[in-house]
């Protein structure tokens, strides 16, 4: 059974910095495309982030570009987002996501909430 | 970036209803077009692939169709299940891009 489960989250500061994991499993990790995907509360699901299979490629949304970065442990079947000058805007519950070429998304973990207030 | 809408944003309907969702995307997408179903306070759930495809375990009163930039789902028979939020989602490039969503709630 797939499963993917982030964890990482919780409150920070404007400004602040936060590392999130998606701990990965029931799959062959290193064979797929992932993603992060986030959700304002009340809003709608605004993809942020993807890596490819290796890690040698990354893919970001304007408004995080240059401030998060993705990567991931393939050794660990773990992927990460890096989250640096975080604004109120950024607030958000984070879903890791399993792109299949094709196929999209066919799995979503739980989601991790990112509360950036002072 | 491709720029998704969807219509309308939400809609009461009754059980057993037909019920039908457009999704627009801003260039054509071919047929890179996937559907999620949202309920409050849930991860989203992969429903529909490649504009029309289903999902393993997606129930057959699901269906997807359109190519291009026009897309629809339809829910042949609305259950008590299905009130949820419906947002499709662009894949054909990056940045991948999701509609606004619709919310579906109960007449």
């Amino acid at each position: 059974e797939v499963q993917l489960l982030e964890s990482g989250g919780g409150l920070v500061q404007p400004g602040g910095s936060l590392r999130l994991s998606c701990a990965a499993s029931g799959f062959t990790f290193r064979n797929y495309v992932m993603s992060w995907v986030r959700q304002a509360p009340g809003k709608g699901l605004e993809w942020i982030s993807g890596i490819s299979e290796s890690g040698g490629n990354t893919y970001y949304l304007d408004s995080v570009k240059g401030r998060f970065t993705i990567s991931r442990d393939n050794s660990k079947n773990t992927l990460f987002l890096q989250m640096t000058s975080l604004t109120a805007e950024d607030t958000a519950v984070y879903y890791c996501a399993k792109f299949v070429w094709g196929e999209d998304f066919d799995h979503w973990g739980q989601g991790t909430l990112v509360a950036v207030s002072s | 970036d491709i720029q998704m809408t969807q219509s309308p944003s939400s809609l009461s309907a009754s059980v057993g209803d037909r019920v039908t969702i457009t999704c627009r995307a801003s260039e054509g997408i071919v047929n890179y077009l996937a559907w999620f179903q949202q309920k409050p306070g849930k991860a989203p759930k992969s429903l529909i692939y490649a504009a029309s495809s289903l999902h393993s375990g997606v129930p057959s009163r699901f269906s997807g169709s359109g190519g291009g930039t026009h897309f629809t789902l339809t829910i042949s028979s609305l259950q008590p299940e299905d009130f949820a939020t419906y947002y499709c989602q662009q894949y054909k490039s990056y940045p991948f891009t999701f509609g606004p969503g619709t919310k579906v709630d109960i007449k």
